[in-house]
């Protein structure tokens, strides 16, 4: 089993959509998640941290389940420039990060 | 700042041959990391530097590659001799004592080995 999963997609969805994306982390132990983006042949840059308690950036939105080892990113009011692919990380611990294989997403007109 | 900086951003050789490439972190980042980035099996972390110091390399494929962190502002991955199966995207990434867990990441190099 991979140490974090994800759909890789393609997610196609029209503009003004909301697009959810799930991963799941088989160490229970993990302490950080985050969520990057990565733009077509372009570096992965952080979108956002997940918190515990869950937490909201704009349009954006994710929710940690230490529970059940999942978190999920909520896209609200999709745009064409949210078209990238969006790659869930865990981290057990400082520097110690384990990214997901990454689910494209294209924002359609 | 300038962000992460690495050179060359692509690199085309033949199979045997010396490949370097560099990388320069974001000033006053203590730790570095390189990854390597493929289709088939996604970003995996080859090795990281916390001040310098090489502390985990169990990402090394093998030991045709190394890497070398000769001061704060410099890093070198080398792959000696290069495979055709070394293709992919090499990145670079930093981060700073105080938020270990953000990294930033350069632009890549872009290694086709023919």
């Amino acid at each position: 089993r991979k140490e974090v999963e994800q759909d890789p997609g393609p997610f196609n969805v029209p503009e003004g959509a909301t697009v959810a994306f799930n991963c799941t982390y088989s160490n229970s132990a993990s302490q950080s998640f985050f969520w990057y983006r990565q733009d077509c042949r372009k570096e992965p840059k952080l979108l956002m941290s997940v918190y515990s308690s869950g937490n909201e950036d704009g349009r954006f939105t994710a929710q940690l389940n230490r529970a059940s080892q999942y978190i999920s990113l909520l896209i609200r009011d999709s745009k064409l420039s949210d078209s990238a692919t969006y790659l869930c990380v865990v981290s057990l611990h400082n520097n110690d990060m384990r990214f997901g294989a990454g689910t494209r997403l294209t924002v359609k007109p | 700042d300038a962000g992460v900086i690495q050179s060359p951003r692509h690199e085309v050789t033949e199979m045997g041959q010396e490949v370097t490439l560099r990388c320069k972190p974001i000033s006053g980042h203590n730790s570095l990391f390189w990854y390597r980035q493929t289709m088939m099996r996604g970003l995996e972390l080859l090795i990281y530097f916390n001040n310098n110091v090489p502390i985990d390399d169990s990402g090394m494929p093998e030991d045709r590659f190394s890497a070398k962190m000769p001061n704060a502002s410099f890093s070198t991955l080398k792959i000696q001799p290069s495979e055709p199966r070394d293709s992919a995207v090499y990145f670079c990434a930093s981060s700073d004592r105080d938020y270990k867990n953000i990294q930033y990441f350069g632009a890549g190099t872009r290694l086709s080995v023919l």
